[in-house]
């Protein structure tokens, strides 16, 4: 079946340490991007990627990384700069330029003790 | 800078009734696609509706409809024959042809018995 998988559901990890929160998708889609959402709020864009080797910074990409070296793939990394960095992350596919719905992962609940 | 705009927080109806809404957004493009998202408590994303905004005539998904008000950059949701199952949070989102997708802070809908 096709989608877009996010591993893990739940990660907690210590303050000052870096994280990378996985993304896949087999549904050969161009656009990935990353949301921050934090409890009651809505999606912010953190990145987003409309072809390999290439991405752009979304509204709060400050203390955040992401690579795009594969089609299927694009990862985020949660750095120690970072203020604030516990909350739910959704990772999302789509189809470039076209209205097409874009495809979500489960998300990721990241936990910063 | 594209800005999506939900006025309303928070709104309940009470089942088979009719619930409105509303969501602005800003742009200094022409050509995009608006989309309602709803997030129930499993948090999973579910793409509602969409409209391409070359397209004059509203979008409707059975009991789901949208006014799109281009010069006002107005797209609210119209649900009809609310439904317990409509119980969640309800996203507006804009995408524009650099596939930037941007999201409002949402709107909690809870339908009433």
């Amino acid at each position: 079946d096709g989608g877009i998988t996010q591993s893990p559901k739940y990660l907690f990890r210590k303050e000052g340490q870096n994280v990378t929160l996985s993304c896949e998708q087999n549904l050969n889609h161009d656009a990935m991007y990353w949301y921050r959402q934090d409890p009651g709020q809505g999606l912010r864009l953190i990145y987003y990627s409309q072809i390999v080797n290439d991405f752009q910074k979304g509204d709060i990409a400050e203390g955040y990384s992401v690579s795009r070296e594969k089609k299927e793939s694009f990862p985020l990394t949660v750095t120690s700069a970072q203020k604030n960095p516990t909350a739910f992350y959704l990772c999302a596919s789509s189809i470039e330029h076209t209205n097409t719905e874009a495809f979500f992962g489960q998300g990721t609940r990241l936990t910063v003790v | 800078a594209q800005t999506v705009t939900q006025s309303q927080p928070e709104m309940s109806v009470q089942e088979a009734e009719t619930v409105t809404l509303s969501c602005t957004y800003d742009t200094s493009e022409s050509n995009y696609y608006l989309f309602w998202y709803k997030q129930p408590p499993s948090r999973q994303m579910i793409l509602v509706i969409r409209q391409e905004a070359y397209k004059q005539q509203n979008a409707t998904e059975n009991r789901f409809s949208v006014n799109f008000q281009k010069a006002a950059k107005s797209f609210s949701l119209k649900i009809s024959d609310s439904q317990l199952g409509d119980t969640a949070m309800y996203f507006c989102a804009f995408m524009n042809y650099g596939n930037k997708l941007v999201f409002g802070a949402g709107t909690i809908l809870r339908v009433k018995s």
